[in-house]
């Protein structure tokens, strides 16, 4: 079973500038997340998908990031304008619905902002 | 609000000591818990979970039993492995809606 996919590995961009990151879900898995984590700390949650619809994006800087899975399966998530703040490893996970399921990571897009 | 928190490291130990990582939760309701793992170089892995009150999550010779009562879920190893190194991070998801929240990690060291 392919698991969840992410892209790029890697982002080195100046701040202000722009950036989008791709993530593919396991199949059939209708709960998608994008946190944030920052060298030395735990995941933070920025967004939750269910199917197409957002569940929680609380964390989300609004101001600067979105996200969207338009069609339920893949997402993307933007940062414009980049800030040095955000420099960070960017996670996408994916689950079925249902209490007790275990989320699924791909391996991350390192950003760096400099 | 859904919290969890656990203990800070580094945690160093020598080959076959015991190892625990206490964690504590936050919740309206009864959550489910996990303990996942990120070894060195590698993605976020699911060590071990536990859904309901007195359920014993074990995998790979950890445990974690969720105890309600102390809102705790701690970690715990017998004898440690040099492989074994890595970050440790406690997470709940809250009955509704399928939150998944992480504790801020555990790095531990085993040193052969």
């Amino acid at each position: 079973e392919a698991g969840v996919a992410q892209s790029p590995r890697y982002k080195i961009i100046e701040k202000r500038q722009s950036v989008a990151f791709w993530c593919n879900p396991i199949s059939g898995h209708a709960t998608l997340y994008w946190y944030q984590q920052i060298l030395g700390q735990g995941p933070k949650l920025l967004i939750q998908f269910q199917n197409n619809g957002v569940v929680d994006d609380s964390q989300l800087p609004k101001d600067r990031f979105s996200a969207e899975r338009l069609k339920g399966v893949d997402s993307t998530l933007k940062i414009q304008p980049a800030k040095l703040e955000d420099s960070a490893v960017y996670l996408c996970a994916s689950s079925l619905s249902g209490q007790g399921s275990e989320a699924f990571f791909g391996q991350g897009t390192r950003l760096t902002v400099v | 609000g859904n919290s969890v928190t656990q203990m800070e490291g580094p945690v160093t130990l020598s080959e076959e000591a015991f190892l625990t990582i206490n964690c504590t939760y936050t919740a309206t309701g009864y959550p489910s818990l996990f303990w996942y793992v990120q070894y060195p170089g590698e993605g976020l892995q699911l060590l071990l979970k536990a859904t309901k009150a007195d359920d014993k999550g074990s995998n790979k010779g950890f445990e974690a039993t969720y105890r309600k009562e102390t809102t705790s879920f701690h970690l715990e190893k017998g004898s440690v492995q040099v492989s074994d190194s890595a970050v440790y991070f406690c997470a709940q998801v809250r009955a509704a809606g399928n939150k998944l929240t992480f504790g801020g990690g555990t790095r531990v060291l085993v040193k052969p």
